[in-house]
């Protein structure tokens, strides 16, 4: 069975600090995808990332950095100095395979919240 | 682009009531979907579409129905609300319809109460 574990249920920093949000996948398919969504809390949910099974190279976006490692089975999420309009809650998600492959049909994690205090 | 719109932003719905969500999008894209956020549980997929004319159940499916008549529009029908589809609904759409997914627009949600 596919699924996304993201154990922190919760994570609370003080601005300008880093934090990392862990996310652990599992899925016996050898092609799938991954992608990290942030949901403000104005509700609406933003794209961050999307990251395909066959591309291991990290990736750093201005703060932002993710960290793929298929030997653990884990995409990790760094925000570097954290700034309060990081404060989200930050979902990740797997592609659902299907007999053909990879589907646009997502399975989230449950989330994980974030408060950056000033 | 207004992206993906939907409509109401809010609704009180009573227990064995029938009301129909709307979700569209001007992007032009196949892949439309329907998921819930209920707290704790992240987003379950309930129903999706890969172009018109084409619906499939997702992972929480019962209770609601859906068709897709245009490429644009893609409503969720609920059948006769019940207090456990007090939620948070969400609509999306994307560029592909499979096999190399690509990342998908929500809209700005429907927060359902059912009393």
């Amino acid at each position: 069975a596919q699924k996304v574990t993201q154990a922190q249920t919760e994570i609370s920093v003080v601005e300008k600090e880093d934090v990392t949000l862990d996310c652990v996948y599992e899925t016996r398919d050898t092609t799938y995808y991954l992608f990290w969504y942030k949901q403000p809390p104005s509700g609406e949910l933003v794209f961050l990332i999307r990251r395909n099974s066959f591309d291991e190279q990290n990736e750093i976006s201005g703060r932002y950095s993710w960290n793929f490692q298929k030997s653990t089975s884990s995409f990790n999420f760094t925000i570097t100095a954290s700034q309060v309009v990081d404060s989200a809650v930050y979902f990740c998600a797997l592609s659902e395979a299907s007999y053909g492959g990879a589907t646009n049909k997502l399975i989230f994690g449950t989330g994980t919240l974030l408060a950056v205090q000033p | 682009n207004a992206g993906v719109t939907q409509t109401p932003k809010f609704q009180v719905l009573k227990t064995g009531q029938s009301m129909t969500l709307q979700c569209a999008q001007d992007m032009n894209h196949e892949y439309m979907s329907w998921y819930r956020q209920d707290p704790g549980m992240g987003l379950r997929l309930i129903h999706y579409s890969v172009g018109a004319g084409i619906t499939d159940q997702g992972e929480v499916p019962n209770g609601y129905n859906v068709s897709r008549s245009t490429t644009e529009d893609f409503p969720l029908r609920l059948l006769s609300a019940a207090p456990s589809q007090t939620s948070v609904y969400f609509c999306a759409s994307s560029y592909s319809t499979g096999a190399a997914p690509f990342e998908q627009y929500f809209g700005p949600g429907t927060r359902l109460t059912v009393t």
